[in-house]
């Protein structure tokens, strides 16, 4: 099993709705996790971080943790064209702070 | 701003030359930087913990006498890939955990690698 998983996608949504991306992880004790944005040939970029249960929202993303479930996931409200890119779950490992297990990523595309 | 800055950002070499890639902490100080690599259509690989002031810590699989880390000072961590080969051609990130330790981390733009 790996460790951080995701669905590699492509995950197709029309411009306007709401794209769902989600993600596992194995560790239960991991404290911290993030979602990234990459676009192609770019470092990751910071959308979101969430460190306890239940949903946090940040204008059109909200991020949901179920660490009971070790699942957790982004919601991206009124998709926009430049939403497409891929999106990279990240946990922290068990017993560090700073160091991150990273998923494959979900490759998302917003269809005009 | 940026607040890591990672040089060069690419690079195209022939096959068995070393490759020295650059990363600098801006207006903070960083005693821990990471290393990742990314092959296409994967995810990032953490490789190295750079520890400034000791040596590096390697993740299970990365030979550290091929990858070499330097954290030179507080500001800058130095990744030499050596003779490098054309399997050794990935996207190389650097990262440096803020002040305040822990997360979120910032990240360079990235170092892409091309050994022919």
């Amino acid at each position: 099993q790996k460790e951080v998983e995701q669905n590699s996608g492509p995950l197709s949504v029309p411009e306007g709705a709401i794209a769902s991306l989600n993600c596992t992880y194995s560790d239960r004790g991991s404290q911290s996790f993030f979602w990234y944005r990459q676009y192609s040939g770019k470092s990751p970029e910071l959308i979101m971080s969430i460190y306890s249960n239940g949903d946090k929202e940040d204008g059109r993303f909200t991020a949901q943790l179920n660490k009971a479930s070790q699942y957790v996931s982004l919601l991206i409200r009124d998709s926009q064209p430049s939403d497409s890119a891929t999106y990279l779950c990240a946990v922290n490992r068990a017993g560090t702070a700073s160091k991150l297990t990273f998923g494959t990523g979900t490759r998302l595309q917003v269809t005009l | 701003g940026a607040v890591v800055s990672q040089h060069p950002s690419r690079v195209i070499c022939k096959s068995g030359t070393s490759v020295k890639i650059e990363c600098r902490s801006l207006d903070f100080q960083a005693t821990t930087m990471f290393w990742y690599r990314q092959f296409p259509k994967q995810s990032l690989m953490l490789m190295a913990t750079s520890n400034e002031g000791s040596k590096a810590t390697y993740e299970q699989g990365v030979e550290k006498d091929k990858f070499l880390i330097n954290h030179a000072s507080l500001t800058l961590s130095t990744l030499t890939v050596t003779s490098a080969h054309p399997e050794d051609s990935s996207f190389y990130i650097c990262s440096a955990p803020p002040r305040t330790g822990g997360q979120p981390q910032h990240f360079g733009d990235g170092t892409r690698l091309s050994i022919l």
